[in-house]
């Protein structure tokens, strides 16, 4: 069963503006990870963050997490035509080393 | 380079023709684990192992089977595709525990007719 839910499905911006994507998850966890897919390539990972930590930054990356609402959001400041990508939420389950994956977020950046 | 590699990358082939889609990863990885991508099915997860001779059933088993004799292969195995097996697999292999990233492969189209 489809632990993350991201929200929107897609999302169009143009390039220099943020982008925001959601996910939320039913289930207590250990972690969330986000990914981003390049049509039709493997998924690349982007940012863990634990079920302890509220934020947490990389690069242009910020992403939230709100254990009590089994939420998170991933923010890509000032985006950029290459951010054009799927990007999905995992959540990581409190043993072990699997991960249960949403449906993703299309995110298209117009130049 | 780390990598996980998979083979082949594109494949068409007809229903009841018995097919294995190989992975391999150089990292030392204890964990791998096969996925299907669908259209607005986003990625389910069909088998796993934790380690050399450990495998497990992921959400979608049914139809598949894996082996895992060695530590870095971890090969998907379709005794007798159907055409509802038409997707995109991926496979992944991480270090052991809930915390680590996963590294995922190119991924391999398989079509059944």
């Amino acid at each position: 069963s489809q632990q993350g839910e991201e929200d929107p499905q897609a999302l169009s911006i143009q390039e220099g503006e943020n982008a925001t994507m959601n996910c939320s998850y039913k289930t207590s966890i250990n972690n969330l990870q986000w990914y981003r897919q390049n049509s039709g390539r493997g998924l690349v990972h982007l940012i863990l963050i634990r079920s302890n930590e509220r934020e947490k930054h990389s690069g242009r990356l910020r992403v939230t997490l709100d254990t009590s609402k089994k939420s998170s959001s991933l923010l890509i400041t000032a985006s950029r035509a290459a951010d054009t990508a799927s990007y999905f939420c995992a959540t990581g389950e409190t043993s072990g080393s699997r991960l249960t994956f949403g449906e993703g977020t299309q995110l298209t950046v117009n130049p | 380079e780390a990598q996980v590699t998979q083979n082949p990358r594109y494949l068409i082939t007809v229903t009841g023709k018995k097919l294995t889609v190989t992975c391999s990863q150089n990292m030392n990885h204890e964990y791998m684990s096969w996925y299907r991508q669908d259209p607005g099915l986003g990625l389910r997860q069909i088998y796993y192992s934790m380690n050399v001779e450990v495998t497990d059933k992921g959400d979608v088993p049914e139809g598949y089977k894996v082996s895992r004799k060695e530590k870095r292969n971890f090969p998907l195995i379709l005794e007798s595709p159907s055409p509802n097996q038409t997707s995109l697999y991926f496979c992944a292999s991480s270090s052991p525990g809930a915390v680590n990233e996963q590294y995922f492969g190119p991924g391999t189209r398989l079509t059944v007719t």
